[in-house]
Parts: structure tokens; C-alpha cells; sequence
């Protein structure tokens, strides 16, 4: 069972416009969230965080906005440049749990076309 | 966040054998954990390493399977035994910072099991 769904595997938006990436879950007990974004043949990269008593936290060109009773969240590029071209996923854990185990959605490939 | 440095990045094996896997980081860390990307897949926590006791794995990941060693608190490894095609994945080992909150990835060793 995924606990942690990203349901567009690719996402294709003109340069200069807005980028709008999903993710859900299912698990309750997720209080954190993390967007990382992945260039092939590197090591996934922190974006951006969220923790659950927060609804918006923005960080430049980068908001991730979070709707609990709804169990999903989105990460806003704005404006998404040709550099933004990666796979990004979506990661979150319960720090009640006390292993800071991160379970990742399957990702979603954003093409930011020049 | 900490430079994450892990050899080999890629490497191709004949099933039945082993490989071992290095990381190295660049400041002290607790915890270190190995995941797996398996193809199309979204990673997978293999184990937490912590300096000093065993590592604790995941359901579906034993240690006979993956064995991992802390000796301090800026290495680690992970092996991968008697492998199988099944195995070809993409390990990668990450820290935790200094609150938790974030994870930082290393780059990952892409491993093809023929």
C-alpha cells in the first residue's frame, strides 16, 4: 500500500509559468513533508519542507502549500525556468515514530520546455 | 547540509557475488540510512545506521542480505550479498541534519546485477 502517492508521472510547462506538482497520502500520522528534486545520475536534493501545523511555506521560487483535512499537498514553481527540468518527490514521516523513516512518493518528471 | 561522497557510483556485477559500498561524509553525523530506487520505483528505506550499535532494518531488508557497518561517525557501509538481478538498484545513503528535519542524499551507486 503507498502511503505517500504522486499520481502524474510527468508534468510538461512552458518556461515562465507556473509549475504545479501533487502529492498525496494516506497516513494520518505524517506531521512533515519534504519535496526533493533528482537530475539523473545524482543523489536526490532538499527543496523544500513543511510541517503539518503549517498549511504554506515558501522559499523563493518554491511554495509548498498543505491541506490536512484533505492529506495532500503541492509544490508551486513560479516562474519555472529550464534548470527546474528534473524528477521531484514528495517525502514525509512521523516524527512521533522516532526513526525519521522518509517514504517517497514514486516522483513526478517536471519538463520546463524554453 | 553535509557533502555526501559514495564509491562506487556505478558497477556491474555477476549474480552470486557480493558488493560493498562506501559513504563518506564530511561532518559528523548520528544517523545515516540506505535506501534503494529500484527501477520506476520510488526509494525505499533499507536501514538505519547509527555509530556504535547494530543497524535496524526494515520490514522486507534482513541483515544477512545487507550488511552494514558504522565503525564512526563519518562512514559507513552497506554490502549486498549474493546478489541477484533483482537487486539492480540505485543505493543511496543519506544524513539526517542537525534537527531531523531534513535528509541530505548522497549520489547514489547504480548497481546492474547480470
Amino acid at each position: 500500500d503507498q502511503q505517500v502517492k504522486q499520481n502524474s508521472p510527468s508534468l510538461s510547462v512552458q518556461e515562465g509559468r507556473i509549475s504545479i506538482l501533487n502529492c498525496d497520502y494516506t497516513n494520518s500520522m505524517f506531521d512533515y513533508f519534504l519535496w526533493y528534486k533528482k537530475y539523473p545520475a545524482e543523489g536526490p536534493t532538499f527543496l523544500i519542507s513543511i510541517s503539518s501545523i503549517k498549511d504554506k511555506n515558501e522559499d523563493g521560487r518554491f511554495t509548498v502549500f498543505l491541506n490536512k483535512s484533505a492529506k495532500h499537498l503541492s509544490l508551486h514553481i513560479v516562474p519555472s525556468q529550464p534548470g527546474d527540468s528534473a524528477v521531484y518527490f514528495c517525502a514525509a514521516y512521523s516524527s512521533g515514530a522516532g526513526s525519521y523513516q522518509l517514504t517517497f512518493g514514486k516522483g513526478t518528471k517536471l519538463s520546463v520546455i524554453p | 547540509s553535509a557533502v555526501i561522497s559514495q564509491k562506487p557510483s556505478r558497477d556491474i556485477c555477476q549474480r552470486g557475488t557480493s558488493l560493498t559500498i562506501q559513504c563518506q561524509v564530511d561532518s559528523q553525523v548520528t544517523m545515516m540510512f540506505w535506501y534503494r530506487q529500484q527501477p520506476g520505483q520510488s526509494l525505499t528505506l533499507i536501514a538505519t545506521a547509527n555509530q556504535g550499535s547494530e543497524a535496524t532494518y526494515e520490514s522486507g531488508f534482513v541483515i544477512d542480505k545487507f550488511p552494514i557497518s558504522r565503525p564512526n561517525l563519518t562512514f559507513s557501509t552497506l554490502t549486498v550479498s549474493n546478489m541477484s538481478p533483482e537487486d539492480s538498484s540505485i543505493y543511496l545513503c543519506s544524513v539526517a541534519s542537525g534537527n531531523y528535519n531534513e535528509q541530505f542524499f548522497g549520489p547514489g551507486t547504480r548497481l546492474t546485477v547480470l
